[in-house]
């Protein structure tokens, strides 16, 4: 089945601790991306990547960090984790970069941040 | 500054009663707009990709439609199993950004 899949699903961390949000997809996509989503401000998206080695800033990546290391997976690192970051991520995948092809998103993962 | 603005927030409908949903944008070179819905709990859903102004595209209940300026998503005789949040989105030039709305909060009553 092709799919985007996330883990964990759901993580309760303290402040300062590094964690890593793993994204996986089956479907050879060039186009990897983070969001996140918040209540009143929508999906925002973090880092993006057009393919391996290759990535950028989205509209807030400040905190995140992400690696592209292989075609299918796409790391989300939060280094020192703070209350700010509590929210519901998600990872995306396209099938190339560059144009207007769509996503599919991975199933979330609610990050809580005490 | 580029912005994609969608309304209402939230829409209440009766089962049977047809509306619309307002995605509005202020992109330069706009190089498509997708819609997408999303259940609660769960990631966006595609639904549809719309390129250029006069475009429209349908799914069952679904009509999608685009103007130079925003885009509607035509909803005819809703039924419960349509409520979601329908969300819309805009790449901005060089297409590997994009630009989500808030959404629209969309139930349908039996």
């Amino acid at each position: 089945e092709a799919q985007v899949t996330q883990n964990p699903r759901y993580l309760i961390t303290v402040t300062g601790k590094k964690l890593t949000v793993t994204c996986s997809q089956n479907m050879n996509h060039e186009y990897m991306s983070w969001y996140r989503q918040d209540p009143g401000l929508g999906l925002r998206q973090i880092y993006y990547s057009m393919n391996v080695e290759v990535t950028d800033k989205g509209d807030v990546p400040e905190g995140y960090k992400v690696s592209r290391k292989e075609k299918r997976n796409f790391p989300l690192i939060l280094e020192s984790p703070s209350p700010n970051q509590t929210s519901l991520y998600f990872c995306a995948s396209s099938l190339l970069a560059g144009g207007p092809n769509e996503q599919y998103f991975g199933p979330g993962t609610r990050l809580t941040v005490t | 500054e580029d912005q994609v603005t969608q309304s209402p927030e939230a829409l209440r409908l009766q089962e049977g009663e047809s509306s619309s949903l307002n995605c509005s944008y202020t992109v330069s070179g706009l190089r498509g707009l997708f819609w997408y819905r999303q259940d609660p709990g769960k990631g966006p859903e595609f639904l549809f990709t719309l390129y250029s102004a006069g475009e429209e595209k349908e799914k069952e209940r679904l009509k999608a439609t685009l103007t130079k300026k925003e885009s509607f998503l035509h909803i005819t005789a809703p039924k419960p199993e349509d409520s979601a949040t329908y969300l819309c989105a805009v790449p901005l030039q060089g297409g590997n950004q994009f630009y989500f709305g808030t959404g629209t909060s969309l139930t349908v009553i039996p």
